[in-house]
């Protein structure tokens, strides 16, 4: 059975970091391109990083360029997203998904770990 | 970046009902759009991909169609696990990005 399991959420300062892993299960992880999507309370979904199964490329939303880094550790089966400079508008869940094989739809999804960015 | 709006925002229907559920794009992305589901509290499901092709495991009831700027989701006779949000994705360029959601609720 295919699980991702999103950690390393919670509450941070506006300008803080934080850093969420996906640990993935159930399929060759390092066959797959992986992404990170987000959403608000209430409201819709946000892409906001992807990258492609070795590592070697990444893209990000204009709205997270420069704070956040896209990264994975194939020996681990885990991805991850060092957010920097975090601001209110980051609160948000964050998901975990893996590619639609080759194209960039989402396929398999994590639970999602909850980020607030608050004083 | 590619604007995806999705109308409309909310529709009541009924069980048993067919419904079509509108995607358009602000520019050509040709088919490159898919459809997901999402329930209160988890994560969104991938329905139809490529604009028409379903995803594994989907039912038959739920149609995908269009080309070029103008989309549609369709599902044939609600049923009652179908009241969710729904929401539109093209792959065409980066950012990958969404449309807002439709609501579908019970009447």
């Amino acid at each position: 059975e295919v699980q991702l399991v999103e950690s390393g959420g919670g509450l941070v300062q506006p300008g803080g970091s934080l850093r969420l892993s996906c640990t993935a299960s159930g399929f060759t992880f390092s066959t797959y391109a992986m992404s990170w999507v987000r959403q608000a309370p209430g409201k819709g979904l946000e892409w906001v990083a992807a990258t492609t199964d070795s590592g070697a490329s990444t893209y990000y939303a204009d709205s997270v360029k420069g704070r956040f880094t896209i990264s994975r550790d194939n020996s681990k089966n885990t991805l991850y997203v060092q957010m920097n400079s975090l601001r209110a508008e980051d609160t948000a869940v964050y998901y975990c998904a893996s590619r639609y094989g080759g194209i960039w739809y989402f396929e398999f999804w994590g639970q999602g770990t909850l980020v607030t960015v608050s004083s | 970046e590619i604007v995806l709006t999705q109308s409309p925002a909310t529709l009541s229907l009924s069980p048993g009902e067919r419904v079509t559920l509108s995607c358009r794009a602000s520019q050509n992305i040709n088919s490159y759009l898919a459809w997901y589901q999402q329930k209160p509290g988890q994560a969104p499901r991938l329905l139809i991909y490529d604009a028409s092709n379903r995803a594994t495991g989907i039912p038959a009831r739920f149609t995908g169609g269009g080309s070029g700027t103008d989309f549609t989701l369709t599902i044939s006779s609600l049923e009652p696990e179908d009241f969710a949000l729904y929401y539109c994705q093209q792959r065409k360029s980066w950012p990958i990005t969404f449309g807002q959601g439709t609501r579908l609720a019970i009447k």
